[in-house]
């Protein structure tokens, strides 16, 4: 579930699976990291962090897994229920900066019955 | 409590007229950026605001797009004159930041902008 140039890439599950959505970033110097999910219409909504001191962060039913080694990123989304389909976005930032996230492209989650 | 509140929600407007696009942010945030989302280019960042005052406005795509935040409950996004290619979902985010370190930004549900 990469997000590569242009095209939105679409993650299918079926309810009640966990679904994992993965995500590269660019910099090695960041060290805040965040997952915004967005459904249609609205705006992005946070869903969970994580700091570069760390290597994973649990909230409920979602899991976010730092490897800075290999600069990746990944969401885990246990239980997938149909009201978890949306598109969902990483971000990475630099705390030497002023907060500014870069975003990526978006993964697609859509979760069938 | 009240996340960031955006308006109008829609905006339908001809080539050639001022669009105004208005955020109020969370209360007690210090924060304030606006967005643009478009399906070319996903999320861009046009200006960072701390304490009211513009930090960062290299997002900003050229002198027909300003923003002011007149006090820590106001922002506005103008672009004069409009042009089709401005259409996108402007949306404005806030987080309540404290020296270096990196807090969540809450956003807004955006204003979605058509420039005929």
């Amino acid at each position: 579930g990469e997000s590569v140039g242009l095209h939105l890439p679409t993650l299918s599950v079926q309810e009640g699976d966990n679904s994992i959505i993965n995500c590269a970033y660019s910099n090695s110097a960041s060290d805040y990291f965040i997952w915004y999910k967005q459904e249609s219409g609205k705006g992005p909504q946070f869903i969970i962090d994580i700091r570069s001191n760390m290597d994973k962060r649990q909230g409920q039913r979602v899991t976010v897994l730092l490897n800075k080694t290999v600069k990746h990123l990944s969401l885990q989304i246990a239980a997938t229920q149909p009201g978890d389909s949306a598109v969902y976005f990483c971000a990475e930032a630099f705390s030497g900066g002023y907060n500014k996230l870069i975003f990526g492209a978006g993964t697609r989650l859509a979760v069938h019955p | 409590d009240a996340g960031v509140i955006q308006s109008p929600r829609h905006e339908v407007t001809e080539m050639g007229q001022e669009v105004t696009l208005r955020c109020k942010p969370i209360s007690g945030h210090n924060s304030l950026f606006w967005y643009r989302q478009t399906m070319m280019r996903g999320l861009e960042l046009l200006i960072y605001f701390n304490n009211n005052v513009p930090i960062d406005d290299s997002g900003m795509p050229e002198d027909r797009f300003s923003a002011k935040m007149p006090n820590a409950s106001f922002s506005t996004l103008k672009i004069q004159p409009s042009e089709p290619r401005d259409s996108a979902v402007y949306f404005c985010a806030s987080t309540d930041r404290e020296g270096y370190s990196n807090q969540p930004q809450h956003f807004g549900d955006g204003t979605r902008l058509s420039i005929l």
